[in-house]
């Protein structure tokens, strides 16, 4: 079946600008998550949704970072305002949401900020 | 704080010949234990978990990983490894009743032939 979606693949924006980034999980999943990934480090926990909503926003680093996940499936994370220092290669995965189901993660969006 | 340290950020072998892979994780409370790879070009992967019982635990390809409480480790080997094998390798804890996973920051392993 198909696994976890994650659009664009790469994403080059202007410092100051606004991006999204969108998530598809696998269906069914309640559980989602995104990390940030940035060069020689591992992900980074960034929120986690159970369902519609934030059971858990503790890692986003600022108030320019927000996510939703509106109808409990694909999820959008929106950076405003961005920096240089926002690049990273943005994760998300899904679980069916049990404690300790294993994570399907998506191949990650590569986000530059020039 | 939890953390999970993985101590070399590269690690290079021969075909066929063994390999550790170190993680150590500090945690004041119970953690369930990870190790995710990442094959070239492609996403995150669960390798092999730990959650409870016995304290070794495998994986389908030949790696296993032995949580050590006191040793605050959970080290993956693999008694002889194959071209197939190289990847970034991923050390991740969670604490119990939590759902986050926390990272290490990676262990590369080459395989030359």
């Amino acid at each position: 079946g198909a696994g976890v979606s994650q659009t664009p693949s790469n994403k080059v924006t202007e410092k100051g600008k606004y991006v999204e980034l969108r998530c598809d999980p696998i269906s069914g999943h309640t559980a989602l998550y995104w990390y940030r990934q940035s060069l020689g480090q591992g992900p980074e926990f960034l929120i986690y949704f159970q369902g519609t909503g934030a059971a858990d926003d503790s890692g986003l680093p600022n108030d320019r970072f927000f996510a939703v996940r509106p109808e409990g499936s694909v999820s959008t994370l929106k950076i405003q305002r961005t920096e240089r220092g926002d690049s990273a290669v943005y994760l998300c995965a899904s679980s069916a949401g049990q404690y300790n189901s294993p994570l399907h993660f998506g191949n990650g969006t590569r986000l530059t900020v020039t | 704080a939890q953390s999970v340290t993985q101590l070399d950020s590269q690690v290079p072998v021969f075909e066929e010949a063994p390999v550790e892979l170190r993680c150590n994780y500090s945690s004041s409370v119970s953690v369930y234990l990870f190790w995710y790879v990442q094959y070239p070009n492609q996403g995150l992967q669960l390798l092999l978990k730990y959650l409870s019982g016995s304290t070794l635990v495998e994986s389908i390809n030949g790696f296993e990983a032995e949580f050590n409480k006191s040793q605050t480790s959970f080290h993956l080997r693999k008694p002889s490894v194959h071209i197939s094998d190289t990847a970034e390798y991923f050390c991740a804890a969670q604490l119990q009743g939590a759902q986050k996973l926390v990272f290490g920051q990676g262990t590369r392993l080459t395989i030359n032939p």
